[in-house]
Parts: C-alpha cells; sequence; structure tokens
C-alpha cells in the first residue's frame, strides 16, 4: 500500500526558530512536493523535487528551503520561523513515469503553530 | 496561469441528500482531478477525470473539456463524505497539480 508520512502531526515552535519538517515516502516515486494549506486559500506549492539533490520553487518559497538528499526524503526548512507561517503543512510523491492518470499521494500533513 | 474557481466554497447537506460541486477554469487543463480531504486532513485522490464521465460507487464526476468545467457529483451522502473536494490540473508535460481552494462539506445526520 502506498504510504506517504509526515515527522509530526503537530508542531508548536517559537518566532525565530529553524525547523525542520521531514517526509518519507515508501513508493520510489521520483518526485516530493510541499504544499501550505490555509483556509480559504486551498493548497499552495512552496518547493518540489523530481530527483535526488533537485529542487525547483513554487508558487510560494519565501522563508522556505527544501532538501533532498535520499530519494525517499524530502524535507521542508523554515530558516527562522514567523507567525505567518502558522499552517497546514502537506508533502506528497509521484512518480514521473508520465503515464496518463499519474496522481499525488498525500501524507497526513502537520499542523505548525508559529508563537 | 489559468485560473480554477470552485462552487460553492460551503455546503451543508442532511444526510441521505444529493449534491453537485463545481469546478470551472478559464482556460483549457490537463489533467484534471478530484480530492477529498477529511476532517483529519488526509488527502486522497477520487477521480482523474480529463474528460467524460465516471463513477465510483456513490460518486461520479463529468467533465465537459470544450466548456472548461467538471462536476462532482455525490449521491446519498453521508457523514463520512464531509471534509474539503478540491479539483487540481496540472500543465501539459508539467508534474505539478495547481489546486482549486476547494468545497468544504458538513453532512449532517
Amino acid at each position: 500500500d502506498v504510504k506517504v508520512t509526515q515527522s509530526s502531526r503537530y508542531l508548536v515552535k517559537r518566532t525565530g526558530e529553524k525547523v525542520f519538517l521531514e517526509c518519507v515516502q515508501d513508493m520510489d516515486h521520483e518526485n516530493m512536493f510541499w504544499y501550505r494549506q490555509d483556509p480559504g486559500l486551498g493548497l499552495r506549492l512552496i518547493y518540489f523535487s523530481y530527483d535526488v539533490k533537485m529542487k525547483e520553487k513554487g508558487d510560494i518559497p519565501e522563508g522556505y528551503s527544501v532538501s533532498r538528499e535520499k530519494k525517499e526524503r524530502f524535507s521542508l526548512i523554515l530558516e527562522s520561523a514567523s507567525t505567518n507561517q502558522t499552517s497546514m503543512y502537506l508533502c506528497a510523491s509521484s512518480s514521473h513515469a508520465g503515464l496518463p492518470g499519474e496522481t499525488q499521494y498525500f501524507g497526513p500533513g502537520t499542523r505548525l503553530l508559529v508563537l | 496561469g489559468i485560473q480554477v474557481e470552485q462552487s460553492p466554497p460551503d455546503l451543508i447537506l442532511q444526510e441521505g441528500a444529493n449534491s453537485t460541486l463545481r469546478c470551472n477554469f478559464s482556460d483549457s487543463v490537463n489533467n484534471l482531478q478530484w480530492f477529498h480531504q477529511n476532517p483529519w486532513g488526509q488527502l486522497i485522490n477520487l477521480f482523474y477525470i480529463p474528460s467524460g464521465t465516471k463513477q465510483n460507487g456513490r460518486l461520479s464526476a463529468t467533465t465537459v473539456a470544450t466548456e472548461r468545467y467538471s462536476l462532482l457529483y455525490i449521491s446519498s451522502s453521508q457523514t463520512t463524505d464531509s471534509g474539503v473536494y478540491f479539483c487540481a490540473h496540472s500543465g501539459a508535460g508539467s508534474y505539478q497539480l495547481t489546486f482549486g481552494k476547494g468545497t468544504k462539506l458538513s453532512v449532517i445526520p
């Protein structure tokens, strides 16, 4: 069965802290994604990666960085957390075999509160 | 980029009722998909529906690509249908999905 896991379901951090959100997938997928979800705004893409050590900016990369040292793991880093980064963070993965109907598989999400 | 508009933004149903959710696009889209996010945050894919109609149990989806919209039908709704429904699309040759803002559905007993 397809599985995407995220390191924490809930996280509380202080302003200025460095925050690491970890995502692991067991499907040997090439593509991995980080989104944030805010009420009324839907899902917005922060960063994605289509291969190990590769990364591409999404729609809202400011204030975030990512790391992909292994195929199965994609980390989102908040260098200096701010209150406006309080949000739900969702990780996803997909294959890039180029077949019709390929979809993204999502982790359970991390609810981050920055105080 | 292509604008995605979902309607209605919120919907409250009595258990057993039927509903239709709509997704409009400002231009032709590829790889149109519908997702459901349960109240605990888990997102799962419901349909890949670039055109035509598909059915899966009480859910069905129709996309009319030439008129740039897609519909998700829920029949005989159950409380477990509650959550947020998103439509999403990707550009030609792209792995990225662009999501609409969602329709929040609440099914009450």
